[in-house]
């Protein structure tokens, strides 16, 4: 069955610290790759998206991810955390010959101390 | 409205009881999405709309969950004698499918504990 694997799933950084927040997944075709945001207290709400064309890809609030095909991978990235940036953070893939169902992973819960 | 929309937000109902839970999506959105978020878990699929029919309902666990969207607009989740099991964050969605692109906005979801 189809996957989505975030291997990190709690991270803790101090301010100004880089993040790089990793996401595989487990189906060979063409897939559409998102990275919602889960703030204390709030809905999901989406961070970035990868339909086609340029792999770097950037979001809202300074992240970016980059889409690797060969590696089945789309890793969340931001150079310098903020404090606000303390969220649960979600990858999920959408299977581009099923339906329009996410397929979500099991979330990483960042804590960014000031 | 400004966003999707879910009521109620919180549900404590017992065990074997019946519950509704509304799904109001952004207006003009033709496909709606149901999933269920178990503490320490990411969102799992549950049905999927493309107006008022069901395009894919393979996530519904068992016969017990119903969902229904009588006129492309509001869907409401039906859960039958519900078990302690069934205690979750029920999240809905909503999509544009313009251009063929699958960005959904989700709502802030229903709390349901069930005793």
């Amino acid at each position: 069955a189809q996957s989505v694997s975030q291997h990190n799933h709690h991270v803790i950084l101090s301010e100004a610290a880089s993040l790089e927040l990793g996401c595989n997944y487990s189906y060979g075709g063409t897939v559409n790759l998102f990275w919602y945001v889960q703030y204390p207290g709030q809905h999901l709400q989406l961070l970035l998206k990868y339909f086609s064309g340029d792999p770097l890809v950037k979001g809202i609030k300074g992240f970016e991810a980059e889409f690797i095909k060969s590696k089945f991978s789309f890793n969340l990235r931001k150079p310098s955390v903020q404090w606000s940036d303390t969220a649960e953070y979600f990858c999920a893939v959408n299977r581009m010959d099923s339906s329009y169902k996410l397929i979500f992973g099991s979330g990483t819960r960042l804590l960014v101390r000031p | 409205g400004a966003g999707v929309s879910q009521t109620p937000s919180n549900k404590v109902t017992e065990k074997g009881k019946y519950v509704e839970l509304r799904c109001d999506p952004i207006s003009g959105h033709t496909a709606l999405y149901w999933y269920r978020q178990s503490l320490g878990q990411g969102p799992e699929f549950l049905i999927y709309f493309q107006g008022t029919g069901a395009a894919d309902d393979s996530g519904l666990p068992n016969d017990r969950f119903f969902a229904v969207r009588p006129e492309g607009s509001v869907s409401t989740l039906k859960i039958q004698r519900t078990e302690r099991g069934d205690s979750a964050v029920y999240l809905c969605a909503s999509s544009s499918l313009a251009g063929g692109y699958n960005e959904q906005f989700f709502g802030p979801g229903t709390r349901l504990t069930v005793l």
